[in-house]
């Protein structure tokens, strides 16, 4: 089974800035690597698909980068409604898995 | 807009069994491979099973930490993905979230669309 880990924890940044994500796979996944925003009590939300697609009407100031076992996703500019959970999950070896969750607060 | 409403859950003792539905709405149900993902209180997500459409026989892929507990099926006439457990554990308790897969024909993918999950909580 691929573990997934990301990193921080958790992350405090002040709204207006950039928040990076990071995430790491045990071993490679090539670019099967996907993002998501959890809100307590709403639908997790798709925001990254293929390591750097955005999905439908995910706004610019998302992105998402790299390849093999070491990917970030980048928020430009955070607004109020960004401070949230985010998952990774890979879905290039069976079990696909997600990492532990990064929660973004505001600082 | 696409639509999946997850219902059935709520309190059940170890040991027993509970269905879960997933009521889609918004797009062809039949055309698309639906899942469930689980989030147990505190922790993160955990997949659970997914089930392809008929068009691909409709096959099932579970997690190991179900398999065998746990049936995924699908209603394509009502649109509807379910999950049965069996023999409940405490560590079932969770919130169960339906998904839409994408794929690319046989290949499953990520999750494109979530409802807002169901809660089952096992305890005596």
């Amino acid at each position: 089974e691929i573990v997934m880990t990301q990193s921080p924890a958790t992350l405090s940044v002040s709204p207006g800035e950039r928040a990076t994500l990071s995430c790491r796979a045990s071993q490679s996944v090539s670019s099967d690597l996907a993002w998501y925003q959890n809100k307590p009590g709403q639908a997790p939300r798709l925001l990254i698909y293929g390591a750097s697609t955005r999905a439908t009407d995910i706004p610019a100031r998302f992105r998402g980068n790299g390849s093999g076992t070491d990917f970030t996703l980048t928020i430009s500019s955070l607004q109020s409604e960004d401070f949230a959970l985010y998952y990774c999950q890979q879905y290039n070896n069976w079990p696909y898995t997600f990492g532990q969750g990064t929660k973004l607060e505001i600082k | 807009e696409v639509q999946l409403v997850e219902s059935g859950g709520g309190l059940v003792q170890p040991g027993r069994s509970l269905r879960l539905s997933c009521t889609a709405s918004g797009f062809t149900f039949r055309d698309y491979a639906m899942s469930w993902v689980r989030q147990a209180p505190g922790k993160g997500l955990e997949w659970v099973g997914f089930i392809r459409s008929k068009a691909y026989g409709g096959t099932i892929e579970y997690a190991a930490s179900v398999k065998g507990r746990v049936t995924i099926s699908r209603d394509d006439s009502k649109s509807i993905a379910y999950l049965q457990m069996s023999s409940l554990k405490t560590e079932d308790t969770a919130l169960y979230y339906c998904s839409r897969v994408a794929s690319s024909g046989y290949l499953l993918a990520f999750f494109e669309y979530w409802g807002q999950g169901t809660l089952v909580t096992v305890s005596s």
